[in-house]
């Protein structure tokens, strides 16, 4: 089945720039959409369709997707960024969604 | 605005059973399929089972096949999850979510803690 690989952790002072990877065979290929999971919350989505943001999400979190990568790009991190954050794509062969290993992001 | 309010959730022991609910308000649930997405301590999200706008069509992760039931009232804008012969490995936080799409999730209830323990 298809996997999606996510780096563990990222850690960074706040104003500089988070990169977060999602890797999969060929997921440029798919739509990417991305969750931000604060400590004791539910999931919510920020990035959709590899690159689209909800009206809530700050125009600082970017999505790309291409080859076998996809990234959120956080500009300007903040304290109150610090999150896991998942990847999730919908895995057609299957028929359901697969989600990342998560990315813990730690603003120092 | 938006609101997926859960409930249902405890400690049982293994080989037990449970139903979970998700009050839905704020959106029109009949055009939304409904997900359920677990997350056991300390690790990541885990798809778990989804079921379409009418309720017909059904989807579940091999994991819980069989032993799990989703099901929907779009009378009562409500989604339930029948768990029978529970397992340690269910331990987990249940959410419910919604989407306008199977494929991605615009709104999450709040979670509700299942531990399957002796």
């Amino acid at each position: 089945s298809y996997v999606l690989t996510q780096s563990p952790s990222v850690s960074l002072a706040p104003g500089q720039t988070a990169t977060i990877t999602c890797g999969g065979n060929n997921i440029g290929s798919l739509s990417v959409h991305w969750y931000q999971q604060k400590p004791g919350q539910a999931p919510m989505i920020i990035v959709y369709e590899n690159t689209d943001r909800p009206s809530t999400t700050p125009e600082r979190f970017a999505g790309s997707n291409s080859g076998n990568t996809a990234t959120l790009t956080i500009s300007r991190v903040e304290p109150g960024d610090e999150a896991d954050y998942y990847c999730q794509v919908w895995d057609s062969s299957r028929n359901h969604p697969i989600f990342g290993g998560g990315t813990k992001l730690t603003v120092l | 605005q938006v609101q997926l309010v859960q409930s249902g959730g405890g400690w049982v022991k293994p080989g037990g059973s449970l139903r979970l609910s998700c009050e839905a308000s704020g959106f029109t649930f009949s055009d939304n399929y409904m997900t359920w997405i677990r997350q056991a301590p300390g690790k990541g999200l885990d798809w778990i089972s989804s079921i379409n706008t009418s309720g017909r069509d059904v989807r579940y992760a091999d994991s819980v096949r069989g032993r799990f039931t989703i099901s929907r009232d779009n009378t009562k804008n409500s989604l339930s999850l029948e768990m029978n012969n529970l397992r340690a490995d269910d331990t987990a936080v249940y959410y419910c979510a919604a989407g306008l799409s199977i494929i991605l999730y615009d709104f999450w209830g709040q979670g509700t803690l299942v531990t399957v323990s002796s």
